[in-house]
């Protein structure tokens, strides 16, 4: 079962950008990885999703090198508003789309 | 226009008692779920009903009994609540064959038990 491993909290600064990284050892081949944002008192919301090389939406990047050991979220130029909790996890589409949460990313963004 | 609605929000109740929270989606989608999420943060999958069958059921206390009426609804039902149950219980549905299966979080119901 793929694990993910992230760090549990980061700082910056309004105007910079982010990059969390995230490892997942043992993904396996059919797994995606996915990015979800969460605020307090709010439930998760999804960011972003990939399956190797890069991924770029309106949100955020996200890096995956060749061996799938590892992928990068990167928030360009963040804002106040970015400060939450991000997750890496896995999707088992294998096993009816069941999400493999991680302990998560705290942002904390400041002035 | 909630897309994945629960409630209540918060629910206070003392110890032994049994409590239900509900939940709703409006997206057409044809799996919904449970998750719980402890004190640390750490989000884990308690149920999964596809078209009000039963897929995922993780090792849950059989205290815990999910009911799902129709495909639109997932209620979770708790018989003799303890104080280990206190943690904020998501429902989120999905669809397979979109985008990231469509995966759509209600915003949370938080319990406390006393």
């Amino acid at each position: 079962l793929a694990k993910t491993t992230q760090p549990i909290s980061m700082d910056s600064y309004e105007g910079q950008e982010v990059n969390i990284t995230c490892s997942h050892n043992n993904i396996a081949t059919n797994d995606y990885i996915t990015w979800y944002q969460q605020f307090p008192s709010q439930g998760p919301r999804f960011i972003i999703q990939g399956y190797k090389t890069k991924v770029t939406n309106e949100v955020a990047s996200l890096f995956i090198p060749a061996d799938r050991k590892s992928s990068t979220l990167s928030l360009p130029r963040v804002s106040l508003s970015d400060t939450a909790v991000y997750y890496c996890l896995v999707v088992l589409y294998n096993q009816g789309g069941k999400l493999i949460f991680g302990q998560g990313t705290e942002l904390s963004v400041k002035p | 226009d909630t897309a994945v609605s629960q409630t209540p929000k918060y629910l206070v109740t003392q110890m032994g008692n049994d409590k239900s929270i509900k939940c709703e989606q409006n997206l057409g989608h044809d799996t919904m779920y449970w998750y719980k999420q402890d004190s640390k943060k750490f989000l884990k999958i308690m149920f999964s009903y596809n078209n009000k069958e039963l897929i995922i059921n993780e090792t849950v206390p059989n205290r815990f009994s999910p009911k799902s009426p129709d495909k639109a609804h997932l209620n979770l039902h708790i018989n003799s609540l303890e104080l280990g149950d206190s943690a904020v219980y998501f429902c989120a549905s999905s669809q397979a064959g979109t985008p990231n299966y469509g995966y759509t979080f209600g915003s949370g119901t938080r319990l406390t038990v006393v």
